[in-house]
């Protein structure tokens, strides 16, 4: 068990449908990543977060969205669902934003229909 | 953004045999992180190593920053084993390789 943890564990929705997926960061940890891992991208970053403020942007569309809050979880918001979107997507966290460790949350799997 | 190339794509193995994993990558980065992703999915922390060499039990790794590689090596290898290693390499966020997929069979 890492620590970090992430609901919901499945979520099945259908197209052009909104959804919020939720990250809690282990203990002390300032700093909140998400990643999508699907068939034919493999593991990609989206988006971090560093005590609140947004602090990297890697290939997040523009229909998804993120924000860390002041208790330090963070949600991600995916809209205008497509079927392209289905995909196990992780939350990391670490203690601070670079060159710390980052562990992993068991994954939001979405099947969008 | 910064390639990482990690081969064999794909490993099968005997029970028992070991093994040794290559993580290539193609600029100067701040760490490197070793993963198991297991058949359920989750991602394991294997090795934090952004130099030189850690061992944990029966898996070990060795990273060589100034020729930009890193090996993984597991031992005595399990059915419990199988699944798919990761290699990460941050320089801003983590970028992650294409994986080895590995099938340890009794």
């Amino acid at each position: 068990d890492s620590g970090v943890t992430q609901t919901p564990k499945h979520l099945i929705t259908a197209t052009g449908q909104r959804v919020t997926l939720r990250c809690s960061p282990r203990s002390g940890d300032l700093s909140v990543y998400w990643y999508q891992q699907s068939l034919d991208q493999g593991l990609q970053f989206l988006i971090q977060y560093y005590n609140g403020e947004e602090r990297a942007k890697g290939n997040i569309l523009e229909r998804f969205s993120a924000q860390q809050f002041p208790d330090l979880h963070s949600e991600l918001n995916l809209s205008s669902l497509e079927l392209g979107d289905s995909a196990l997507y992780f939350c990391a966290s670490s203690l601070s934003g670079i060159s710390y460790e980052q562990y992993f949350g068991p994954g939001t799997r979405l099947t969008v229909t | 953004g910064i390639q990482v190339e990690q081969s064999p794509p794909d490993l099968i193995l005997q029970e028992g045999a070991n093994s040794t994993l290559r993580c290539n990558f193609s600029d100067s980065v701040n760490n490197l992180q070793w993963f198991h992703q297991n058949p359920w999915g989750q991602l394991i922390n294997l090795f934090y190593i952004p130099s030189g060499t850690k061992q944990n039990g029966r898996l070990s790794a060795t990273t060589v920053a100034t020729e930009r590689y890193s090996l993984l090596y597991i031992s005595s290898s399990q059915t419990t084993d199988s699944g798919v290693y990761f290699c990460a390499v941050e320089a801003n966020n983590l970028f992650f390789g294409t994986g080895t997929r590995l099938t340890v069979i009794p």
